[in-house]
């Protein structure tokens, strides 16, 4: 079992449309955890972390479930502009990081 | 501006040759990260430095090494590449620790090894 386990999709949404992604983890020592976007290969960009008081910005909700070792992504009202590769990250103590494999998003018009 | 710089961008080489990817960050960043990108997967940790001369494994350390003798530095070396090390690598680095802080990544190598 992977340490970090996304849904790969992908998911092809309408614009306008409301899209929820998971991402489990194994650890339960993990420490922090993000959502990075990443777009055709380029550099993955940090989306917005993740706490377990649940953090929004915009039209993007990220929520932090510890007890069920899952975070989840809440985008609100698709943009065109939001399709693009999710990738979670659970990072442990001591420097370790551990990327999910990503799941895609392809918001169509 | 802040940034993480890797060179070479793109790097077509044959097997046995040996290649650095240099990485350098101007933010005085403590931690630094190298990964590798394979197609449908997601980024996997090789080496990383919580600090100057402290590095220790990833996930994928086999056929690489790494060194920080300064803070602003972490090349990844391939003493002797092979095909399955073509791939995408990312250098990638934080402030503090990096379990409480978000990663800030170069534009990543492209490496094909024939």
């Amino acid at each position: 079992r992977k340490e970090v386990e996304q849904d790969p999709g992908p998911f092809n949404v309408p614009e306008g449309a409301t899209v929820a992604f998971n991402c489990t983890y194994s650890n339960s020592a993990s420490q922090s955890f993000f959502w990075y976007r990443q777009d055709c290969r380029k550099e993955p960009k940090l989306l917005m972390s993740v706490y377990s008081s649940g953090n929004e910005d915009g039209r993007f909700t990220a929520q932090l479930n510890r007890a069920s070792q899952y975070i989840s992504l809440l985008i609100r009202d698709s943009k065109l502009s939001d399709s693009a590769t999710y990738l979670c990250v659970v990072n442990r103590n001591a420097g370790k990081s551990t990327f999910g494999d990503g799941t895609t998003l392809t918001v169509k018009p | 501006e802040a940034q993480v710089t890797q060179n070479p961008r793109y790097l077509i080489t044959v097997t046995g040759k040996k290649l650095t990817v240099t990485c350098s960050q101007n933010m005085n960043h403590e931690y630094m990260s190298w990964y590798r990108q394979d197609p449908g997967l997601g980024l996997r940790q090789i080496y990383y430095s919580m600090n100057v001369e402290v590095t220790d494994k990833g996930d994928v350390p086999e056929g690489y090494k790494v060194s920080r003798k300064e803070k602003r530095n972490f090349p990844l070396i391939l003493e002797s590449p092979s095909p399955n090390q073509t791939s995408l690598y990312f250098c990638a680095s934080s402030t503090g620790q990096p379990g409480n802080q978000p990663q800030h990544f170069g534009d990543g190598t492209r490496l094909s090894i024939l």
